[in-house]
């Protein structure tokens, strides 16, 4: 089953313990892409990637950084997260009609 | 600057209706608009696009209309269901050819189909 997944579904942290949300995609997709939903705000695009070793900033990179090592994987990384990084992050692919692969949401609760 | 406005938080509508779910956009560089449709627990899922070389695309009971000239989009869906009920978001991007898939979002509508 074509699908984008992300690890982990839910967490709690505290303020300035690093950490790593990851993301992985089965279709051979090249356009990667990290987005965080705040009510009344929509999706918000973080980072994305072209591909292999090609990333670039989105809408709102501050306090994030990404990799991407593989073309399947795509991990979000927090190096010191604050309560304003609270939030609902979403991975997703490029593919097919334009339309992006979402993967199921990471809810991050820092503390 | 918010480049694509869903300017209706919300939306309810009686099961059987027509829903129609707007959308507006502010930048001439965008040429590919697409929907998305996300119920609670879950990532957004893509519904429909349409291209600014049309004006209309249609799949089952979900239409799009896309009017470029007045930057102004929508989504039809007939009749309503109450599965239809989640929050849609409107997006866009710039010509797939352009370099660019990065995507706009809108802030969504929540839809409620009342049975």
């Amino acid at each position: 089953e074509a699908q984008v997944t992300q690890n982990p579904r839910y967490l709690i942290t505290v303020t300035g313990k690093k950490l790593t949300v990851t993301c992985s995609q089965n279709m051979n997709h090249e356009y990667m892409s990290w987005y965080r939903q705040d009510p009344g705000l929509g999706l918000r695009q973080i980072y994305y990637s072209m591909n292999v070793e090609v990333t670039d900033k989105g809408d709102v990179p501050e306090g994030y950084k990404v990799s991407r090592k593989e073309k399947r994987n795509f991990p979000l990384i927090l190096e010191s997260p604050s309560p304003n990084q609270t939030s609902l992050y979403f991975c997703a692919s490029l593919g097919g009609s334009g339309g992006y692969t979402f993967g199921s949401g990471t809810r991050l609760t820092v503390v | 600057d918010q480049q694509v406005k869903q300017n209706s938080p919300s939306l309810s509508v009686q099961e059987g209706r027509i829903s129609i779910l707007n959308c507006d956009y502010t930048n001439s560089m965008f040429d590919y608009f697409l929907w998305y449709k996300k119920y609670p627990a879950e990532g957004p899922t893509f519904l429909i696009s349409i291209s600014s070389i049309k004006d209309k695309n249609e799949d089952g009971r979900f239409t799009v209309f896309l009017n470029k000239s007045a930057k102004h989009l929508s989504l039809h869906i007939v009749p309503s269901q109450p599965g239809d009920s989640a929050v849609y978001f409107c997006a866009a991007s710039p010509a797939p050819g352009a370099g660019s898939y990065q995507l706009t979002f809108g802030k969504g509508t929540k839809l409620s189909v009342i049975p």
